[in-house]
């Protein structure tokens, strides 16, 4: 079955700017996460949905930071007033609930910051 | 706060040979995962282990945990070139917390 999908691929934005990049879940999996990597590191945790609700958004860095999924399906993470240091690659990742389930990944958007 | 520390970060290895990469983490958890990353690819789900003592095994990798040293290994039996990529593992923050946190990955090159 289709996997993890994440749109765009890579996105180049200039600094200051806003983006917004988009997680398509695996079909049935209510628990959706958001992690980000720097290079040559491992991921870090951002943001969990269960359903529609964010469960816990603390690895969130600030508040120019949020994410939605309005229909406990896909999900987009918003980034406002992007800065440099934003620049990775975002993962997403899901699954079928919390607590000792299989992650699955998404490819992943890319983000450079200019 | 969790730290999940790898080691070594960098292993450079013959073919035929057998090796262990660690994973310590600093709190209470029995729930480790072990995923595989390709350059520029996404992260590939190898083992999820959820209770102290669990070993798994898929082909030439083994992995197991001990929740009571708060140790995880992954064993590699006879390596081929086409094991070659990082290796990262993920502790389950626990708490009612459901992200997982990670190692910073051990960049294993397998050479013929």
């Amino acid at each position: 079955g289709a996997g993890v999908s994440q749109t765009p691929s890579n996105k180049v934005t200039e600094k200051g700017k806003y983006v917004e990049l988009r997680c398509d879940p695996i079909s049935g999996h209510t628990a959706l996460y958001w992690y980000r990597q720097s290079l040559g590191q491992g991921p870090e945790f951002l943001i969990y949905f269960q359903g529609t609700g964010a469960a816990d958004d603390s690895g969130l860095p600030n508040d120019r930071f949020f994410a939605v999924r309005p229909e406990g399906s896909v999900s987009t993470l918003k980034i406002q007033r992007t800065e440099r240091g934003d620049s990775a690659v975002y993962l997403c990742a899901s699954s079928l609930g919390r607590g000792g389930y299989e992650q699955y990944f998404g490819p992943g958007t890319r983000l450079t910051v200019t | 706060e969790l730290k999940v520390e790898q080691n070594p970060l960098f292993l450079s290895m013959q073919e035929g040979k057998n090796y262990t990469i660690y994973c310590n983490y600093s709190t209470t958890s029995d729930r480790l995962y072990w995923y595989r990353q390709d350059p520029g690819k996404s992260l590939e789900s190898l083992f999820v282990l959820l209770s102290n003592g669990a070993v798994k095994q898929e082909g030439r990798l083994m992995a197991s945990l001990d929740t009571k040293a708060r140790l995880s290994t992954l064993h590699i039996t006879a390596a081929v070139h086409d094991l070659s990529a990082t290796y990262f593992c993920a502790v389950d923050m626990g708490g009612g917390a459901d992200g997982l946190t990670f190692g910073k990955g051990t960049h294993l090159i397998i050479q013929p």
